[in-house]
């Protein structure tokens, strides 16, 4: 039930297309999502955040969208360009807990080519 | 500009060590994380500290112990290195800010295990 799934592991996109990365979770009492960035050499940064009481969020060309139902979010990253090449974390956490203890997906590695 | 600071970018050591990472940050934070990266596993939390002289138990903490005797450094200890212990180390610090608990991760220290 801590698990978050996340697909796929590696992506390549052309320069201008769209990138799609999903994550499932099971554990109905997570209620704070975020995706991570990380630039080799890098520790992950925050990129983007949602709550389940909204089902979409815009940052620039960054977008998720979220479906509480079906227990589900994803990270649509719009105008792709070379410099978005890295590997995206979603994750999740009950903002509860006296930590906010993240559990994170497996990782997605993405290359835009130009 | 806040930090988190890992004492080591890389680390060879040899099986049967004891090996100690460093992490310190510098925003005061209460919690502090320690994960390992793998290529297909994502982040794996190894253990985390809520409070000076408190952990906890991550997902993983088999082979590992850690301490925390002062608010801004968490030590992550192996024991007795072994080979499956060749890894990415990420340590991270954590805040409660506008509701959600930002984390901040350090760049990391790669550990190779001979």
């Amino acid at each position: 039930q801590q698990q978050v799934k996340q697909s796929p592991q590696s992506l390549i996109v052309q320069k201008g297309g769209i990138s799609i990365i999903n994550c499932a979770y099971e554990n109905t009492a997570f209620d704070y999502f975020p995706w991570y960035q990380q630039f080799p050499g890098k520790g992950p940064a925050l990129l983007i955040a949602i709550r389940p009481d909204v089902s979409e969020k815009k940052e620039g060309r960054f977008t998720i969208s979220f479906n509480k139902s079906a227990k589900q979010f994803s990270l649509h990253i719009m105008d792709s360009q070379p410099g978005d090449s890295a590997t995206y974390f979603c994750a999740a956490s009950r903002g509860s807990s006296n930590t906010g203890k993240l559990i994170f997906g497996q990782g997605t590695t993405l290359q835009v080519k130009p | 500009d806040v930090k988190v600071t890992q004492s080591s970018r890389y680390l060879v050591k040899r099986t049967g060590e004891k090996v100690f990472l460093e992490c310190v940050q510098d925003m005061d934070h209460e919690n502090m994380f320690w994960y390992r990266q793998d290529p297909g596993l994502g982040l794996r939390l190894i253990y985390f500290s809520y409070d000076v002289k408190m952990k906890e138990k991550g997902d993983i903490p088999e082979g590992y112990s850690v301490s925390r005797e002062k608010k801004e450094r968490f030590s992550l200890i192996l024991e007795s290195a072994s080979t499956n212990q060749t890894s990415m180390y990420l340590c991270a610090s954590s805040s409660l800010l506008r509701g959600v608990y930002g984390y901040t991760f350090g760049s990391g220290t790669r550990l190779t295990v001979v």
